[in-house]
Order: structure tokens, then sequence, then C-alpha cells
């Protein structure tokens, strides 16, 4: 099994969808939860820490549950320059800071 | 602003020459990642260091070194290229929260 596990999908939504993305993690001590943005042919950014409280950023909501290890992104109303790769990805539960990657959903807003 | 630079964003190298990839931070980060992304596959860490001089081993290793002589520096050697190394490598930065990512080095082994 994984460490960490997403649908690749691709996500085809219209403009102005809400769209979901669900992440698994294994490793029930894991630390800290983040999903980044990676754009085509582009290193991949932060696009938000997730929160066992739960946090927003404007139209993007990221969620954690540890009871059932797995990470969610909702974005509402998509926008065309929402269309990129999300990563999940989980901090190793060790001292040395080491991120573990998903393999990325793929999402492509669609006018 | 936060910075990861990579050397190169493109390179070809032939078969069996020996290949370094260097990345330098600005955050003063002790923690350096070399990851390498392949379609289908996402990122998997080849080595990282949390420390100067200090180095583990991902979880693709092979093939591979690394050195971190200094804190700001972290560097990707390539022993001797095979054309299964063609791939993107990526260098991330990381403190206390999230890691920072260099551009990217498109590694082309002809």
């Amino acid at each position: 099994r994984k460490e960490v596990e997403q649908d690749p999908g691709p996500f085809n939504v219209p403009e102005g969808a809400t769209v979901a993305f669900n992440c698994t993690y294994s490793n029930s001590a894991s630390q800290s939860f983040f999903w980044y943005r990676q754009d085509c042919r582009k290193e991949p950014k932060l696009l938000m820490s997730v929160y066992s409280s739960g946090n927003e950023d404007g139209r993007f909501t990221a969620q954690l549950n540890r009871a059932s290890q797995y990470i969610s992104l909702l974005i509402r109303d998509s926008k065309l320059s929402d269309s990129a790769t999300y990563l999940c990805v989980v901090n190793d539960s060790g001292n040395t800071g080491k991120l573990i990657f998903g393999q990325g959903t793929t999402l492509q807003v669609k006018p | 602003d936060v910075k990861v630079t990579q050397s190169s964003r493109y390179l070809v190298k032939r078969t069996g020459e020996k290949v370094f990839l260097e990345c330098v931070q600005d955050m003063d980060h002790e923690n350096m990642f070399w990851y390498r992304q392949d379609p289908g596959l996402g990122l998997r860490l080849i080595y990282f260091s949390y420390d100067v001089k200090m180095k583990e081993k991902g979880d693709i290793p092979e093939g591979y070194s690394v050195s971190r002589e200094k804190k700001e520096r972290f560097s990707l050697i390539l022993e001797s290229a095979s054309t299964n190394q063609t791939s993107m490598y990526l260098c991330a930065g990381k403190g206390a929260a999230e890691a920072f990512f260099g551009q990217g080095t498109r590694l082309t082994v002809v």
C-alpha cells in the first residue's frame, strides 16, 4: 500500500462547479499535512496547510480526519485558473521533516 | 521572498557521464530534499539531508549520491548516468512547516 494515495483523475468540471479531492495516508503517527498545487512544467507550490480543526482560504477548504486517516480539499466556484495538479503531502512522523507526496490529482476546469 | 535555485533548467548528458545537479537555498533551512518526478509515478524521494554533512536515503537512492558540505547547498550526483534516469529533478528546502521547491531540472540522458 502506498504511504499517501490520491485518485489521479483527471477531474473535468465546468466553471463554477464545486469539486472535492480526497487523500488517504497510511502512517497514523504522521504529524502535519499540506496541499500543494503544481502547474504544467512548473514546480509544486504550497496551496495550504491542513489543520485538525479544518481551515479555509477563500474558495478553498481543507479538512483532516485523523481517525480515518484522510485529508480533503474542497474547491468552490471553480475558475479556469484552478486547472492544475493538486498534490497531497504528509510530513513523516520522525524528526527529519521528510515529506511524502501523493501521486497528485489532475483538475481541468472547462468554460 | 524565499528562494530555492537549481543550477540548470535543462540538461542533456550521455550515458555513463557523471552528472552534478546543484541546489542552493537562501532560507537557512536545515532540511533539503531531492525528488524525481515521472508521469504516473508522482514525486519520489531520492535523498534528503537534515543537517550539514548528514544524508539519508529516500525511496529510490540507487544510482545516486548526494553532498551537503554547506547548509545552503545540496548536490545530487549521478555517478554514471543511464537512460532510465531521464526525468524531472526537483530540489526542496524545508524548515518547520512547508517546503519550497526549486524550478526543477529536466535531465535527458542519451
